[in-house]
């Protein structure tokens, strides 16, 4: 399997912008996982998403963000506008119900200049 | 989730024996102790997990102490490539791809040649 597949992996960006980070998950996995990583505040969920459906967004920043999942196999994360600090790296992961692991992806770094 | 304890770095000679602290005293009967890493650069990576006994894989062991308070993560003959940050996190076991991780800081292990 190749494993969660992210892109871009790397992002460079200027201020007010329209970011969108993408996310492919392993096959057969039905839990999708945004994590945001950054010096500061360390790794953080986003959101995460079963079976399609979002269940818990409360760890997106604020309305500037927002994140899909049409299908099984694709997401997106989506800013706009962008700004300096949303520079980080993003992570995406998914997992199974009854496996106790999830797999995260190489992430995607951002920098919002 | 209950939180955890975590010295924030320490250094383990290579083939050594690492092992990693977390405390975690306020933890609940029905939460299991996760741990993942992250090496640079990289995602998190899931090492183990137990509830009340000592778990082993072909990755590492978790003590757990008998009163759940505490647990200690080995890594039996460390090399280079385990210099990560290790961390410890509890939670509620629906299975690791049922909902969102919250990392703390972690332990920034890093074996000595």
């Amino acid at each position: 399997d190749a494993g969660v597949i992210q892109s871009p992996r790397h992002e460079v960006t200027e201020m007010g912008q329209e970011v969108t980070l993408r996310c492919k998950p392993i096959s057969g996995h039905n839990s999708l996982f945004w994590y945001r990583q950054t010096m500061m505040r360390g790794l953080e969920l986003l959101i995460y998403f079963n079976n399609n459906v979002p269940i818990d967004d409360s760890g997106m920043p604020e309305d500037r963000f927002s994140a899909k999942m049409p299908n099984a196999s694709f997401s997106t994360l989506k800013i706009q506008p962008s700004e300096p600090r949303d520079s980080a790296v993003y992570f995406c992961a998914s997992g199974n119900w009854g496996q106790e692991t999830q797999y995260f992806g190489p992430g995607t770094r951002l920098l919002v200049l | 989730d209950a939180k955890t304890t975590q010295p924030p770095s320490m250094d383990c000679a290579e083939g050594r024996a690492a092992n990693l602290p977390c405390n975690h005293s306020t933890i609940s009967g029905n939460e299991y102790v996760y741990w993942y890493r992250q090496i640079h650069s990289q995602g998190p990576q899931y090492i183990i997990h137990g509830l009340k006994n000592n778990e082993t894989n072909e990755m590492a062991s978790l003590i757990i102490t008998e009163d759940r308070k505490s647990s200690t993560l080995i890594l039996p003959h460390a090399t280079l490539r385990d210099t990560a940050v290790y961390y410890c996190i509890v939670r509620v076991g629906l299975g690791g791809g049922a909902d969102g991780l919250t990392f703390g800081k972690g332990t920034h292990l890093i074996i000595q040649p």
